[in-house]
């Protein structure tokens, strides 16, 4: 059964730091793209960052460059939002989503974790 | 403003068909994929490709596209159907995904 559990998510001060993880099993992890979404309070979907299956590429949406990095190991199966200089406005619940799919058919996420809240705020 | 656009809410009488429907230019090239999001619950797909159910999707669910417009149907909707509802697929440039503002579908 393929399995997405993310965790470190809280409170934060504005302008401090989080990491959150995404812990994978059930699936051959290295072999996955894999997201993060968030979802503020009340409001719709957002992208956040993706990461390639070997982690060489990786993609930041403009609200968060520069501030956000995503990483994974492999090894251990799990994903990683490294998240600084956090603003009000980043205040969400974070979810990891795996990416299925190919260019012919699309891509989309088929598996997602229950989701971390991440709370900026003094 | 998303590069996808929804109709803000939906609503159908139990048992009635209703349309949910995403625009936007990149749904021309690139299929939409679906997602149901229940309170307090994280998204679940339900269409993706041309009009492809997961394991356990009820088959009361199907997708379709013509022009600039994906649509979701739900023939005969349940009250487990309530819910809100994403559509998803790339942004104009292709190169990055995008999430529609989302439906919220209310069964009646």
């Amino acid at each position: 059964e393929v399995q997405l559990v993310e965790s470190g998510g809280g409170l934060v001060q504005p302008g401090g730091s989080l990491r959150l993880s995404c812990a994978a099993s059930g699936f051959t992890f290295s072999s996955y793209a894999m997201h993060w979404v968030r979802q503020a309070p009340g409001k719709g979907l957002e992208y956040v960052s993706a990461i390639s299956s070997n982690g060489g590429s990786t993609y930041y949406a403009n609200s968060v460059k520069g501030r956000f990095t995503i990483s994974r190991d492999n090894s251990k199966n799990t994903l990683y939002l490294q998240m600084g200089s956090l603003r009000a406005e980043d205040m969400a619940v974070y979810y990891c989503a795996r990416v299925s799919g190919n260019y012919d058919i699309g891509y989309y996420f088929d598996y997602w974790g229950q989701g971390t809240l991440v709370t900026v705020s003094s | 403003s998303s590069e996808l656009t929804q109709d803000p809410a939906v609503s159908v009488a139990l048992g009635q068909t209703v349309r949910i429907t995403c625009q936007g230019d990149s749904l021309r090239s690139y299929y939409a994929s679906w997602y149901q999001q229940k309170p307090g619950q994280a998204p679940v797909l339900v269409i993706y490709g041309k009009n492809n159910r997961p394991s356990g999707i009820p088959d009361r669910f199907s997708g379709s596209s013509s022009g600039n417009t994906a649509s979701l149907t739900i023939t005969g909707a349940q009250a487990e159907d309530e819910a809100d509802y994403y559509c998803n697929s790339r942004d104009s440039s292709g190169n990055h995904g995008v999430f529609g503002g989302g439906t919220k579908l209310t069964v009646l």
